[in-house]
């Protein structure tokens, strides 16, 4: 059981927007750590895909963003493409664990 | 540019050991921490520890402390993670990350394959 807490599935149509939740704790999110996402395609290694809560890194685009509010986070995807299917994962870490980065369960994105 | 360049896969029996690496390029190799993340076929990422190359220091997580030991290298640039007392649940890819500013995870090492079976 992760520390963070995802929906294992989400989907959506070409065109649409989604949102995958990442909830937490007073000692991670709650506590004022950073959420980060990472993108992971089949049979590769992750992808930062969001930093600092909502901040995108050079080269990815525009339709990914990420918010956080108190205990949770959230990252959406607006103009879904093909491309997009695959899972997602938020990390943070954890005061109550000496600081450890802590990873949500992921969550698989189907482009149906 | 910034590499992080892992060994090749293991094959080990359980109750053994294994000994990976992961070799750093392109930046400064002491200014910034290493994470090790697991994932288990079909599974999610697991955190298993981090090591500051600058001082040696780490921090594992509690499900692996007693059966890890993360160590390095500064005169070729690499870190090490062994863990001890295999089973078939150890079965995964191993990778190793930078941790960059704000505790992100910026690069990753290709993975390493390490099965386990006898």
């Amino acid at each position: 059981q992760s520390v963070l807490t995802q929906p294992p599935s989400v989907s959506g149509a070409p065109g649409q927007r989604v949102t995958i939740s990442c909830t937490g704790s007073s000692s991670n999110i709650g506590a004022g750590f950073d959420v980060h996402w990472y993108q992971q395609l089949p049979g590769t290694a992750p992808k930062l895909l969001i930093y600092a809560n909502n901040n995108r890194p050079s080269g990815v685009p525009d339709r990914f963003s990420g918010s956080k509010s108190g205990t949770s986070a959230s990252l959406a995807i607006t103009g879904l493409q093909a491309e997009d299917e695959a899972d997602y994962y938020c990390q943070s870490y954890d005061s109550s664990l000496s600081g450890s980065a802590v990873f949500g369960g992921g969550t698989h994105l189907t482009v149906v | 540019q910034v590499q992080l360049v892992q060994s090749g896969a293991e094959v080990k029996k359980p109750g053994a050991s294994v000994k990976l690496s992961c070799k750093a390029s392109g930046y400064t190799f002491i200014s910034h921490y290493i994470h090790w993340v697991r994932q288990a076929p079909g599974q999610g990422l697991e955190w298993m520890g981090v090591i500051n190359p600058s001082d040696s220091d780490t921090t594992y997580a509690q499900n692996f402390q007693g059966r890890v030991t993360m160590t390095r290298d500064t005169s070729t640039s690499t870190v090490y993670m062994e863990l001890s007392s295999l089973s078939s649940e150890d079965t995964a890819v191993y990778y190793c990350a930078r941790k960059s500013y704000s505790g992100r995870i910026d690069y990753w090492g290709q993975g390493t394959l390490v099965t386990v079976s006898s």
